[in-house]
């Protein structure tokens, strides 16, 4: 099965820009999603399709993809948006199609 | 509005069963997609499986293939996670969530399994 590998720790000053990586050979194929995740709370859907916003989500998050690494990009961090993210592709060409990244711990300083 | 609720959690011993619910409301479970996913204590996200909208078309985590059994109820707008042969290694809280075009739309709350003597 595929792997995606993620920073496993991000810091950035409140302000600055934050950025995560999601890397594998299945990303180059598919849509890549980003999920943020808070303490003791259920994952959100951030950014779908590489570089899509649901409508409740700041501007301030985006997603961009270059071969096979996806990047997702937090800018004028708050301290709010310490979290856990996680990148994720669904392989349809798999009968086990769920593959999410290892996750990425944002610190704000 | 779209809500999804877990229950079925519990303490189970090793080798034991358990059936996880997620009742759906905000939409009919024949029109989306469903999928299970789980987080251990401290640990990432993990897929563990999925079942189609038609209902037809099941699909499984290595981890959890022969041992686990997605399934629907219609009528009553819940899907189901049947867990047997459990393992120290299950226990973390399941998530149930809707599939949109291959990205999990609306997460429940989730439910502790805890597999343990």
């Amino acid at each position: 099965s595929y792997v995606l590998t993620q920073p496993p720790s991000v810091s950035v000053a409140p302000g600055k820009t934050a950025t995560i990586t999601c890397g594998g050979n299945i990303v180059g194929s598919y849509g890549v999603h980003w999920y943020q995740q808070k303490p003791g709370q259920a994952p959100v859907l951030v950014i779908f399709y590489d570089n899509d916003r649901p409508s409740k989500i700041p501007e301030r998050f985006s997603g961009s993809k270059s071969g096979n690494t996806a990047t997702l990009t937090i800018s004028r961090v708050e301290a709010g948006d310490e979290a856990d993210f996680y990148c994720q592709v669904w392989d349809y060409n798999s009968d086990h199609p769920g593959v999410f990244g290892t996750g990425t711990k944002v610190t704000v300083l | 509005d779209v809500q999804l609720v877990e229950s079925g959690g519990d303490l189970v011993q090793p080798g034991g069963s358990l059936r996880l619910s997620c009742a759906v409301s905000g939409f009919s479970l024949n029109t989306y997609s469903m999928t299970w996913v789980r987080q251990a204590p401290g640990k990432g996200l993990e897929w563990v499986s999925a079942l189609s909208a038609s209902g037809d078309a099941t699909y499984f985590a290595d981890s959890v293939k022969g041992r686990f059994a997605v399934s629907r109820d219609n009528s009553r707008n819940t899907l189901y996670l049947q867990m047997d042969s459990l393992r120290a290694e299950d226990t973390a809280v399941y998530y149930c969530t809707n599939i949109v075009r291959g990205y999990f739309d609306s997460w429940g709350q989730g439910s502790l399994v805890t597999v343990s003597s």
